[in-house]
């Protein structure tokens, strides 16, 4: 399973954009990168998911390069209830029972007012 | 409204006693997964099951013992072996085998030992 690094803890103030860059050097043809959102004393949530380019929903946007070595997860003006734990999963769906999610420490996003 | 549902909320063991954690849901998924958080660290996975009557270890089985009869539960038994099993413990399921597979999360056990 590709190995990802996130930064532990970010800080940031209402209504400004934040990135959040995940990192995966070995991450493999077939596999997707997904983040999920944890609130305390809750479990995870699904944002976004991709496998190259840039793809978008309601919530978030999920930037991924050519090499698709790293993936950045884009939240535009957030407030203060997007303060959470934020995790970047990288994997393979399709192969079913060989597809176990694993998650990291995540990055502990902190938005002030 | 389908979802993942988990009980208790909260959840107190004492000395050298089994408890066992629920997790139903009704969403039809095949796999279920079972994870141990401990404050201010990620999500560890103690067992998962991707089809009725199978299930495989995770990476922090020791001291745990699940079942699979229904697809729609997978509750976990903390056993006396497990010397620390003070944590908040998640259950989830998915539909594996999906290009876009997802987990379901549920709010959660707090255990805590007395």
């Amino acid at each position: 399973l590709a190995k990802t690094t996130q930064p532990i803890s970010m800080d940031s103030y209402e209504g400004q954009e934040v990135n959040i860059t995940c990192s995966h050097n070995n991450i493999a043809t077939n596999d997707y990168i997904t983040w999920y959102q944890q609130f305390p004393s809750q479990g995870p949530r699904f944002i976004i998911q991709g496998y190259k380019t840039k793809v978008t929903n309601e919530v978030a946007s999920l930037f991924i390069p050519a090499d698709r070595k790293s993936s950045t997860l884009s939240l535009p003006r957030v407030s203060l209830s997007d303060t959470a734990v934020y995790y970047c999963l990288v994997g393979d769906p399709s192969t079913g029972g060989s597809y176990i999610p694993t998650f990291g420490r995540g990055t502990s996003l902190i938005v002030h007012p | 409204d389908g979802g993942i549902t988990q009980s208790p909320k909260y959840l107190f063991r004492k000395e050298g006693q089994n408890v066992t954690l629920s997790c139903e849901q009704n969403l039809n998924h095949d796999a279920m997964y079972w994870y141990r958080q401990d404050p201010g660290q990620g999500l560890r996975l103690i067992y998962y099951s991707q089809i009725v009557n199978d299930f495989q270890k995770g990476d922090i089985a020791e001291g745990y013992s699940v079942s699979r009869e229904k697809k729609e539960s997978f509750p976990l038994t903390v056993t006396s072996a497990q010397k620390n099993p003070t944590a908040f413990y998640l259950c989830a399921s998915s539909i594996p085998g999906q290009g876009t597979e997802k987990l379901f999360f549920g709010s959660g056990t707090q255990l805590s030992v007395l």
